[in-house]
């Protein structure tokens, strides 16, 4: 099934440790996005990649980073956790930057000890 | 300055009462995407409408209904006759032609 694979589902970090949350797309989708979702703050966009080989800063990127190798894969990497980047992320892609609707991962829970 | 204000946090009605949930938006640019999500309790993220700014025909679907209105900066989204498993949080979200900028979403409760 078409879609979005994000990797681990679940996730207790300890502050200080490097985490890479993988996420994965079979639907050919040139833009890929990582979005933090927080009780009461909605859906935060940490980075975005409009094609291989691309990415740009989003609202909350401080802390984080990404990679865009290959047009499947986007990757974000938290090189020193700490507690405030307990959240639950969310990877998504669509065809283009912003006028195609985004199509989301299930999300990967992590919490940050 | 929020560019997308969903200023009911939290809404609760009984089963088939309609409801209205707000989305205001702000932009400078001529050309935008305006977009409704849907997580209902299992988390995922559901696409329920895109709209671009040279449109504002309102769209039905079934028992949902979308308002927009430019001169107001609204998108405004309508269930008639709810149900219980409308109960979800709705997120509307702005695009210029980069990455989604979502609103905070709000809490629809849908009880029996």
């Amino acid at each position: 099934i078409a879609g979005i694979t994000q990797a681990p589902t679940s996730q207790i970090l300890a502050a200080g440790r490097r985490m890479t949350l993988r996420c994965t797309q079979d639907m050919r989708h040139n833009a890929m996005y990582w979005y933090r979702q927080d009780l009461g703050l909605g859906l935060r966009l940490i980075h975005y990649s409009n094609t291989a080989g691309t990415t740009g800063k989003g609202e909350v990127p401080d802390g984080y980073s990404v990679s865009r190798a290959n047009t499947d894969d986007f990757p974000l990497t938290l090189a020193s956790a700490v507690p405030s980047q307990t959240s639950v992320y969310f990877c998504a892609s669509s065809v283009y930057l912003g006028a195609s609707p985004l199509h989301f991962g299930n999300g990967t829970r992590l919490t940050v000890t | 300055a929020q560019k997308v204000t969903q200023a009911q946090t939290e809404i609760s009605v009984v089963e088939k009462e309609d409801v209205t949930l707000d989305c205001v938006y702000e932009t400078r640019d001529t050309t935008y995407y305006l977009f409704w999500y849907k997580q209902p309790p299992s988390g995922e993220l559901v696409f329920l409408i895109r709209r671009n700014s040279f449109d504002e025909q309102n769209e039905i679907s079934g028992r949902y209904s979308w308002n927009f209105q430019k001169s107001t900066s609204s998108f405004n989204f309508t269930i008639t006759a709810s149900q219980v498993v409308d109960s979800a949080v709705y997120f509307c979200a702005l695009s210029e032609g980069t990455a989604l900028i979502f609103g905070k979403g709000t809490t629809l409760s849908v009880s029996s």
